[in-house]
């Protein structure tokens, strides 16, 4: 079956680590996303890539960091720069003008 | 930059009872799409229904339809015949037709909706 995949599914993260947070999809869509949702906000617009190779920053850039190797693959990393980073994080694509597809999400915690 | 509103936080509806969701935003563009998406207690975010914005005509899915009145910047979602499975948070969002670099989603904050058995 066609989908994203977010993984892991709870990530836990020690103050002044990076983390990676990983999203795949099959669906063979051109555009990725990476949105941050925190309680009383919405989601947020991390970074986000129309195609390989090429990524924009987003509302909420400052302490992360992708890359866009692959088509299917839009990893995320938390870098120690981000002051706040527990939220919960979800990844979707694009092809076109069709709808956003969303994965899972992944929960991160500063512990 | 385009803004989505959803000034009410907490709303409740008893079962089978019909309940509406407020949104309004801001753009300066002329041609665009609105969504609703619905994210349950599983946080898996689920798109509900779709409105162009150069359809007059009303989106409607099974339930759920939408007042989309242009003029006024207004997306408003119904929902007939209200479930205990409608339970979740409620986004609406916008998204230019331009499928460059300006198509990535706005969010409003998100509406918390409580079905009462």
């Amino acid at each position: 079956d066609g989908g994203i995949t977010q993984s892991p599914k709870y990530l836990f993260r020690k103050e002044g680590q990076n983390v990676t947070l990983s999203c795949e999809q099959n669906l063979n869509h051109d555009a990725m996303y990476w949105y941050r949702q925190d309680p009383g906000q919405g989601l947020r617009l991390i970074y986000y890539s129309q195609i390989v190779n090429d990524f924009q920053k987003g509302d909420i850039a400052e302490g992360y960091s992708v890359s866009r190797e692959k088509k299917e693959s839009f990893p995320l990393t938390v870098t120690s720069a981000q002051k706040n980073p527990t939220a919960f994080y979800l990844c979707a694509s694009k092809q076109g003008g069709a709808e956003a597809f969303f994965g899972q999400g992944t929960r991160l915690t500063v512990v | 930059a385009q803004t989505v509103t959803q000034s009410q936080p907490e709303m409740s509806v008893q079962e089978a009872e019909t309940v509406t969701l407020s949104c309004t935003y801001d753009t300066s563009e002329s041609d665009y799409y609105l969504f609703w998406y619905k994210q349950p207690p599983s946080r898996q975010m689920i798109l509900v229904i779709r409105q162009e914005a150069y359809k007059q005509q009303n989106a409607t899915e099974n339930r759920f339809s939408v007042n989309f009145q242009k003029a006024a910047k207004s997306f408003s979602l119904k929902i007939s015949d209200s479930q205990l499975g409608d339970a979740a948070m409620y986004f609406c969002a916008y998204r230019s037709r331009d499928t460059g670099a300006n198509s990535k989603l706005t969010f409003g904050k998100g509406i918390t909706l409580s079905v009462r058995p």
